[in-house]
């Protein structure tokens, strides 16, 4: 049972245009989000986050969007570089795991490529 | 401030024997958790380490233990290596009360 979702496995962007990925979640104790970027050999490289008492967070070119009822959320990376070429993940975590930290739900990635 | 180290980088073993991997949180961070990356299952959660107790566990078999020492520094340990068990393992630290994990490198772990 896959509880966190990433339903596109790659997205292509033009340099400048804006980057939108998507993830959806099952299980609706899932309290905070989180996105990561890797790259191939490395570790994931935290981004940005959400608590499910926002519905959106803005961190320079990133922006996550939260919605709650749709039990959806999405990254936007405004505007793309060919430098966040890369797999994103999201995760979740939350009391739906039994505790509330040190675990970490995620979604099966998203091959993000920018071309110049 | 120093991020996650985690040695070896690579490691070549053969179908039976056993593996230990090490990690070294960030400064300050107690809680250290493991992930286990492959092609077809993506990343999981293997278990998380709080003041040297297992505080959360996955769906692994009890071939995969781990342990955390006072220092907050923790190793993960696979007994009876199966060809399947080739995979990056990945340790992440976090600070008391957070959810934000930072990643180490990683482990590249090939089973022969």
């Amino acid at each position: 049972d896959q509880q966190v979702k990433q339903n596109s496995p790659s997205l292509s962007v033009q340099e400048g245009r804006i980057s939108i990925l998507n993830c959806d979640y099952t299980n609706s104790m899932f309290d905070y989000f989180l996105w990561y970027k890797k790259y191939p050999a490395e570790g994931p490289t935290f981004l940005i986050s959400i608590s499910s008492i926002k519905d959106k967070n803005e961190d320079g070119r990133f922006t996550v969007f939260l919605n709650k009822s749709a039990k959806h959320l999405s990254l936007h990376i405004v505007p793309s570089q060919p430098g966040d070429s890369a797999v994103y993940f999201c995760a979740a975590s939350g009391v739906a795991g039994g505790t509330s930290y040190g675990k970490l739900t995620f979604g099966q990635g998203t091959i993000l490529t920018v071309h110049p | 401030k120093a991020g996650v180290t985690q040695t070896p980088r690579y490691l070549i073993k053969t179908r039976g024997q056993q593996v230990t991997l090490s990690c070294s949180p960030i400064s300050g961070h107690r809680s250290v958790s493991w992930y286990q990356q492959t092609p077809g299952q993506g990343l999981q959660f293997l278990f998380e380490y709080f003041s040297e107790t297992q505080r959360n566990k996955g769906n692994f078999p009890g071939r995969f233990s781990g342990r955390q020492f006072s220092n907050s520094r923790s190793e993960m340990n696979v007994s009876t290596l199966e060809l399947g068990d080739s995979a990056l393992y990945l340790c992440a630290s976090s600070l008391p009360g957070q959810y934000t994990q930072y990643f180490g490198p990683g482990t590249r772990l090939t089973v022969l």
